[in-house]
């Protein structure tokens, strides 16, 4: 199985400040049709999770523009250029190229 | 507006079986592939299965291959996920998503249902 390690696991930020979280998997997430599966999840407490990118960097409705995902092959990251209180919660990256899905451990974002 | 709601969590002995349901509705739920993910308390995402759109293919995690069936009525709108021969390492949040293609899961996710496995 393709493994996802986030880093950090731990993320405290102040409000206004930018904040970042890096996603590498095991193995290449591009397939042989050149297209690369990572997806970022992010879980507010005590909600359900809700999907912020696909593709690495393509933006689900109505995700902030301050949200952005890059990286390629094995390094991804997801940077939020000023961290509002709504962004705190766990942050999951997810890859679907490979069989089975696999999730990273998760990165909780807290407001300093 | 878009929705799948779980239903069928519960406590449940170890050795025991469950049967639970994701209700959609608000989108052409027969064009969609169907998941099913578990979180444990105080864990993380876990991927458990996956069906087509139309039924054809499944799939499941290595830890729920053989225990559970993953099926769907697309008449109902319905996608059902038959446990059994639970343990304790089942108990978790069971959640509901959907993706448009096989490969871009997880776009839109129910509110969970609990399942715990317990004596």
């Amino acid at each position: 199985d393709v493994v996802m390690t986030q880093s950090p696991l731990s993320l405290p930020v102040t409000l206004g400040q930018p904040a970042s979280i890096s996603c590498r998997s095991s193995q290449s997430l591009v397939n042989s049709g050149g297209d690369t599966y990572l997806s970022w999840i992010h879980q507010r407490p005590g909600q359900s999770p809700r999907r912020l990118f696909y593709k690495i960097s393509y933006r689900d409705s109505g995700v902030p523009d301050r949200f952005s995902g890059s990286g390629s092959g094995t390094d991804f990251t997801l940077k939020i250029s000023r961290v509002e209180a709504e962004d705190v919660g766990v942050y999951y990256c997810t890859q679907a190229t490979h069989w089975p899905i696999t999730f990273g451990q998760g990165t909780r974002l807290e407001i300093k | 507006e878009v929705q799948l709601v779980e239903s069928g969590g519960g406590l449940v002995q170890p050795g025991g079986s469950l049967r639970l349901s994701c209700a959609a509705s608000g989108f052409t739920f027969s064009s969609y592939w169907m998941h099913w993910v578990r979180q444990a308390p105080g864990k993380g995402l876990v991927w458990v299965s996956r069906i087509s759109a139309d039924g054809s293919v499944t799939g499941y995690a290595d830890s729920v291959k053989g225990r559970f069936t993953i099926s769907r009525d697309n008449a109902r709108n319905t996608v059902y996920l038959q446990m059994n021969s639970l343990g304790a390492e089942d108990t978790a949040v069971y959640y509901c998503t959907r993706g448009r293609w096989e490969q871009l899961p997880f776009d839109c996710w129910g509110q969970g249902t609990p399942v715990t496995v317990s004596s």
